[in-house]
């Protein structure tokens, strides 16, 4: 079947604006989460879903960055007036009910200018 | 908090021979371990996971691991390298649940023919 698919691949946008990232996670997942990797941090941990609530944000790295998932599917991560500092590779992956691997989608890959 | 060590940046090995990457942790509580594989420009590819059980574990394309409790290490092994084994292997922990991944820094494997 489908894996989890993001949107857009690419996104060059000027330091100060607004972007919105999108991930739709496999088909029937339940948890679905969202990682930053960049090369000073490696791979960080943001946020995590279950169905449509958030109950792990701890990961988010200021109040610039949020995120929301509807109808326990596709999610957005939202980051307002962005820095330099947020240009990365966004990654989405998602798992389903009862197992513990996580499945990624090919990422986002954000540039701040 | 947990952490994952993954000490070193790069490994050369000749096609054919053994490999090894290291990885150690650090998890309160009994933990979850999950070995990922990163392809340039590719998101990230699950090649196995420990939960509990025996301490060998068998992944993807013939990879396994073993867990050592006592010496906190999950490490990645293959008999036999493939030029195609090239690419860049994260180490991961959580801790149960469904919590977010926390990832080491990865090691890049080169493999030599």
């Amino acid at each position: 079947g489908a894996g989890v698919s993001q949107s857009p691949s690419n996104k060059v946008t000027e330091k100060g604006k607004d972007v919105e990232l999108r991930c739709d996670p496999i088909s029937g997942h339940t948890a679905l989460y969202w990682y930053r990797q960049s090369l000073g941090q490696g791979l960080e941990f943001l946020i995590y879903f279950q169905g449509n609530s958030a109950p792990d944000k701890s990961g988010l790295p200021s109040d610039r960055f949020s995120a929301e998932r509807t109808g326990g599917s596709v999610s957005t991560l939202t980051i307002q007036r962005t820095q330099q500092e947020d240009s990365a590779v966004y990654l989405c992956a998602s798992s389903s009910q009862g197992d513990v691997e996580q499945y990624f989608g090919p990422g986002t890959r954000l540039t701040v200018t | 908090a947990q952490s994952v060590a993954q000490p070193e940046d790069q490994v050369n090995v000749a096609e054919g021979n053994p490999l090894t990457v290291k990885c150690t942790y650090s998890v309160s509580g009994n933990p979850y371990l999950f070995w990922y594989v990163q392809y340039p420009n590719r998101g990230l590819q699950f090649l196995l996971k420990y939960i509990t059980g025996d301490n060998l574990v068998k992944g993807s394309y013939g990879f396994e691991a073993e867990f050592n409790k006592s010496q906190t290490s999950f490490h990645l092994k293959k008999p036999s390298a493939l030029v195609s084994d090239s690419a860049l292997y994260f180490c991961a922990v959580r801790r149960g649940g469904a919590d977010g991944l926390t990832f080491g820094k990865g090691t890049h494997l080169i493999i030599q023919p």
